[in-house]
C-alpha cells in the first residue's frame, strides 16, 4: 500500500520568506498527487493536483507554486510568504482517478510570523 | 459542480451514546462519497466510502453511513461513542473529476 512522507512536520518562518515543502510517496506508480491546505473552521482547500510529471493544476490562484520533478514526489514552494499562508499543510496521493480514496502525509504546520 | 455541507462544527456526544454527524452533498452526477478522520496534528484516514451497490456502508471502528440519494445526504453514525472516537471528521465527494471536495468538518467531542 502506498507511504507518504511529508516534511516538515513543523515549520516557523517569518513574512517575506520563501517555502519549500517536500512529498514523496512509495508503494505505487504514476499516482495523482495533491496539496490541501487546511485553516481552523475551513475545511481542506485543494491548492493543486498533479496527474504526472510536470503537470500542475491550480485551484486556487495565490503566492503558491507547486511542482512535480519527478513521479513520485511534489513539491509546494513559495517565494515571499505572507501572514495568510499559515496553515496545516497535506500531500496527499490516489492511485488512479481521484474518485479513488486518497491517502494522506501526516501533515506540515507551517506558522507565518 | 460539486459540494459538500457538514451541519455543525462541533457535537457532543456522551460515551456510549449514539453518534450522528450529518453530511449534505451536490453533484452533478451519481457521487462517490467519502467520510475520513483525522486526529489532532496528523493526515486524513478512511473510514468508509460509497461507490455503486449497497447504500448503507459500514467501515472500520464501528462507523456506517447511509447513502440517500433523495435526500442528498451521506449521514455517519456510529450506535455507541468510546473516547477514542473524539477527532474531526470530513465527508467528501468525487463527481466526474480528479479531484475530492471536503466539507468544513465536524469536530466530535466525547464525554465521560
Amino acid at each position: 500500500s502506498q507511504t507518504i512522507h511529508q516534511w516538515p512536520a513543523t515549520l516557523v518562518q517569518p513574512v517575506g520568506s520563501p517555502l519549500s515543502l517536500e512529498c514523496t510517496v512509495e508503494g505505487t506508480s504514476n499516482p495523482n498527487l495533491y496539496w490541501y491546505r487546511q485553516a481552523a473552521g475551513r475545511g481542506l482547500q485543494l491548492l493543486f493536483y498533479s496527474v504526472g510529471i510536470g503537470q500542475i493544476s491550480s485551484e486556487v490562484p495565490q503566492n503558491l507554486s507547486a511542482s512535480r520533478p519527478q513521479d513520485r514526489q511534489f513539491i509546494l514552494s513559495s517565494k515571499k510568504l505572507l501572514l495568510s499562508d499559515s496553515g496545516f499543510y497535506l500531500c496527499a496521493c490516489s492511485p488512479g482517478t481521484g474518485r479513488e480514496k486518497l491517502f494522506f502525509g501526516s501533515g506540515t504546520q507551517l506558522s507565518v510570523l | 459542480a460539486q459540494s459538500v455541507t457538514q451541519l455543525g462544527s462541533h457535537v457532543s456526544v456522551s460515551e456510549g451514546a449514539l453518534v450522528l454527524l450529518r453530511c449534505n452533498y451536490s453533484s452533478s452526477v451519481p457521487p462517490y462519497l467519502f467520510w475520513y478522520v483525522q486526529y489532532p496534528n496528523q493526515g486524513l484516514q478512511l473510514l468508509l466510502k460509497y461507490t455503486t451497490g449497497a447504500t448503507l456502508v459500514k467501515g472500520i471502528n464501528g462507523f456506517e453511513a447511509e447513502f440517500k440519494k433523495s435526500e442528498t445526504s451521506f449521514h455517519l453514525t456510529k450506535p455507541s461513542a468510546h473516547m477514542s472516537d473524539a477527532a474531526e471528521y470530513f465527508c467528501a465527494v468525487s463527481d466526474t473529476g480528479s479531484t475530492l471536495t471536503f466539507g468544513k468538518g465536524t469536530m466530535l467531542l466525547v464525554s465521560p
